[in-house]
């Protein structure tokens, strides 16, 4: 069965502390891979995406991804978290040649000051 | 500036009173979806559409309507709602070329059905 696995409902880091939050899938055809944020009271923002080529994916906010196809995984990760990085993160898996996008039940990151 | 717009963004209504959830894209996007998201399930699809009068279901498509009479609207009906459709709804909105396209959200209409 095609799925997204987000291990960790909640995580909590220190500011200023390197973040790492994991996402496994599943997935039949070659994998469409993408992180989105959801800031408390909005909408979900595209953070980064994976199709094709370098592994290693850089988005906005400073964050980065990395595509293991032999762990099938997609790991987001940040150096140096801020506060305003306390959200709510999805990861999602598709294919190229269509519309629908499988979703994890995301992660809540929690900032400590 | 470019945005999806939902209304209301908070509604509390009560069994079986129809409402429906307004949604409209300033893009000139084609594809439309509604997603509810519930704790510890993520976004679940309710349907999408990917032009003017082509709607079809996505993954929990029972008790809900849509229509896509405009390109720019898709409103979300609910025809007699109950309390297990208590949830954060979205709107969201992509240009055509399957998923290589970025999904553009809206903020999110909160419904509580009592």
């Amino acid at each position: 069965a095609q799925s997204v696995t987000q291990p960790d409902i909640h995580i909590t880091v220190s500011e200023g502390a390197s973040l790492e939050l994991r996402c496994n899938y599943s997935y039949g055809a070659t994998p469409y891979l993408f992180w989105y944020v959801q800031s408390p009271g909005q909408g979900l923002q595209l953070l980064l995406k994976y199709f094709s080529g370098d592994t290693l994916v850089q988005g906005i906010k400073g964050f980065e991804a990395e595509f293991k196809r032999s762990q099938s995984s997609f790991n987001l990760r940040k150096p140096s978290v801020h506060w305003s990085d306390a959200a709510e993160y999805f990861c999602a898996v598709g294919a190229e040649s269509n519309y629908q996008l499988i979703w994890g039940a995301g992660t809540k990151l929690i900032i400590k000051p | 500036e470019a945005q999806v717009t939902q209304n209301p963004r908070y509604l509390i209504t009560v069994t079986g009173k129809k409402l429906t959830v307004t949604c409209s894209q300033n893009m000139n996007h084609e594809y439309m979806s509604w997603y509810r998201q519930d704790p510890g399930l993520g976004l679940r699809q309710i349907y999408y559409s990917m032009n003017v009068e082509v709607t079809d279901k996505g993954d929990v498509p029972e008790g809900y309507k849509v229509s896509r009479k405009e390109k720019r609207n898709f409103p979300l009906i609910l025809e007699s709602p109950s309390p297990n459709q208590t949830s954060l709804y979205f709107c969201a909105s992509r240009v055509m070329g399957g998923n290589t396209g970025e999904l553009f959200f809206g903020e999110g209409s909160r419904l509580t059905v009592l």
